[in-house]
Parts: structure tokens; sequence; C-alpha cells
């Protein structure tokens, strides 16, 4: 079974600076992807970026950018130029790429990193 | 595009009765939908996964006959807590993948908050 690690359970950071997430994980699988998802007070999940293991090239989306080690198991999330809506809880999360490449498991997620915002 | 939405929001039952929880894909059809628990201050742990048509799967510990699934229609699968107990008192969600442009990720519904009194 694949498990999903966030060490920090809660961080901090000023208003416009830059903050890094960490996550780990445990598989013994080849082809799999990888989400970072935000939950903010109103509990809807969002996605904010996602990564295809066969890709070396590391996702970004405007501010959040990742850095995926695929041997080291690592994928950690940075986010740039903080700002008050990002405040949330980010969770790091896997899911098998299954045989057809399309998958069709579920996710398994990590316990969660509360991310704090100091204006 | 790629709404999901449950009902109700919010439940109140007493313990001993069942409740039902609804997760509609609103524009796209659901092939696969995947239920979730959430415990205070902890994460997602998966439930089960249904196809269209087909028996849920559920994860290891969890009780089928407890929590029935049905996922009778593309847009329409339901969650039902039988014999509801205190420890049942949980934030429910839901998520969605269809095909095509839909098959990019899970879509997750806005939750259900069960409390059993």
């Amino acid at each position: 079974a694949q498990t999903v690690t966030q060490s920090q359970p809660e961080m901090s950071v000023q208003e416009a600076e830059t903050v890094t997430l960490s996550c780990t994980y445990d598989t013994s699988e080849s082809d799999y992807y990888l989400f970072w998802y935000k939950q903010p007070p109103s509990r809807q999940m969002i996605l904010v970026i996602r990564q295809e293991a066969y890709k070396q090239q590391n996702a970004t989306e405007n501010r959040f950018s990742v850095n995926f080690q695929k041997a080291a198991k690592s994928f950690s999330l940075k986010i740039s130029d903080s700002q008050l809506g990002d405040a949330a809880m980010y969770f790091c999360a896997y899911r098998s790429a299954g045989l057809s490449g399309g998958g069709a498991d579920g996710l398994t997620f990590g316990k969660g990193t509360h991310l704090i915002i100091q204006p | 595009g790629a709404v999901v939405s449950q009902h109700p929001s919010r439940v109140i039952c007493k313990s001993g009765t069942s409740v039902k929880i609804e997760c509609r894909s609103l524009d796209f059809q659901a092939t696969t939908m995947f239920w979730y628990r959430q415990f205070p201050k902890q994460s997602l742990m998966l439930m089960a996964t249904s196809n269209e048509g087909s028996k849920a799967t559920y994860e290891q510990g969890v009780e089928k006959d407890k929590f029935l699934i049905n996922h009778a229609s593309l847009t329409l699968s339901t969650l039902t807590v039988t014999s509801a107990h205190p420890e049942d008192s949980s934030f429910y969600i839901c998520s969605a993948r269809g095909s095509g442009w839909a098959s990019y990720e899970q879509y997750f519904g806005p939750g259900t908050r069960l409390t059993v009194t």
C-alpha cells in the first residue's frame, strides 16, 4: 500500500514571502500521479497542482510550483509571493496510474499542513 | 465546468436511524465516484470507490453493510449510513471523475457534515 507523509503539521509565512511545504511518499509503482490540494475553512477541496510521475519536468501553476524528486520519493510545494487567500490546509495526495494509465484508484492523502499567512 | 454537488450539507440524526447522502455530477458524466471520510483536524480517508452500474469497492476496515453505496446513474451516487451511531459523526466528501476532459482529476463535492446524537 502507498503512504504519504507530510512532516509539517503547521507552517507560517509572511505575506509576499515564499514557503515550501514538504511531502514524501512510499510506493513500489513506477507510474502514478501526485497532487497538492488546498482545503480552506469552507472545506471544499481545491486542486492546486498535479504531477505525472513519468514527467521529469516539475509542474508549475502561476505562483505554485513543485520539486518532484522521483528517486527520493519527494514532492514539495513551493508557494511564491504568498497571499492571505493562500491560508488553508494543504494536502499532498497520491494516485496510482493503473494498468490503463488512467487509473481508477482513489487518492491517498497525507495528514496535511496548516499554512498560516502573517499579514 | 466539473461541478459536483452534495446534499444535504449538514444533517443531524438520532442514533439507530439511517441517513442518505447524495453526490451529483452536474456537468459531466461520472464514470467513477469516490467517498471519503474526514474527522476533525484530520486527513481524508478513502472509504469506497464506485463505478456506475457496479458494486462499490470498499477499503479495508470499512463496513460495507453499514455504509451502503449506490451508483445507479452516471450523475448520481448515494451513501447511506445505516443504524448510525455517534462514532459515525464525521465529514463525508464525495468526488467524481469522468472521461475525456473530466478524467484529468477528481472533482470534489463540498462535503456533508453528519452529526449523530
